[in-house]
């Protein structure tokens, strides 16, 4: 079945960086789109870019850019969030999800990772 | 402040119907045919339940149901079960600055 699964979660100091992956089984990587989304506790979902796996290719929200990266291994269908300078509200659950059809739909999500600033 | 508008919550007795409303702009609700809808309960991944506006996902129930006119979207879910109570997002494409942008999340409440 199609699946995303995610790296296990971390605690980091506040202007660390981190890196999230996200390894995609049962479907052709390069097919679909692959977003981030985040969820700070108590709070709501935030989309953070996507990454077209065939090619590279990124768009990130405006928020998030310069700050975050996103990038890929199609060799062994795994994608990456980098995100640099870490501060405290960047607490949150981060999620990858797969574009579900032509520009809608997250489906599946991965598990999530949760990354704690501190 | 979220991107797309939703009520903060919403309640209802088993057995009624409710509308969950998603307030955009012709940019990103009202741009194209991209307007998704999901459900969140406590502790859990969100999952998918409406895509395309309109559109279910297989297994999802046909008590779920999504509209839209104009800039703004709608997710019905009909004969209510306590079952239903969780969070609900949506979710659009959009031309502006961000591809992508959520709603602030509904609250879904069964008497």
């Amino acid at each position: 079945q199609v699946q995303l699964t995610q790296s296990a979660s971390e605690v980091k100091k506040p202007g660390a960086s981190v890196k999230v992956s996200c390894e995609a089984s049962g479907y052709t990587f390069t097919d679909y789109y692959l977003h981030w989304v985040r969820q700070a506790p108590g709070q709501g979902l935030e989309w953070m870019g996507r990454i077209r796996p065939d090619n590279g290719a990124t768009d990130y929200a405006p928020k998030f850019q310069g700050r975050v990266t996103m990038t890929r291994d199609t060799s062994i269908n795994t994608a990456y969030m980098e995100m640099s300078g870490l501060k405290t509200d960047d607490t949150a659950v981060y999620y990858c999800a797969k574009e579900y059809d032509v520009l809608t739909g997250y489906y599946p999500w991965g598990q999530g990772t949760l990354i704690t600033v501190s | 402040q979220s991107a797309l508008t939703q009520p903060a919550s919403v309640s209802g007795s088993p057995g009624q119907s409710i509308t969950i409303s998603c307030s955009g702009t012709s940019r990103d609700v009202g741009y194209f045919k991209s307007v998704s809808w999901y459900q969140q309960h406590p502790g859990k991944v969100p999952t998918l339940i409406i895509y395309a506006d309109d559109k279910r996902p297989s297994g999802v129930s046909d008590r779920l149901s999504g509209s839209k006119s104009g800039n703004t979207a709608s997710l019905t879910i009909s004969g209510l079960q306590p079952e239903d109570e969780a969070d609900y997002y949506c979710s659009s494409s959009s031309s502006g600055s961000s591809n992508c942008v959520f709603g602030g999340g509904t609250k879904v409440t069964v008497l």
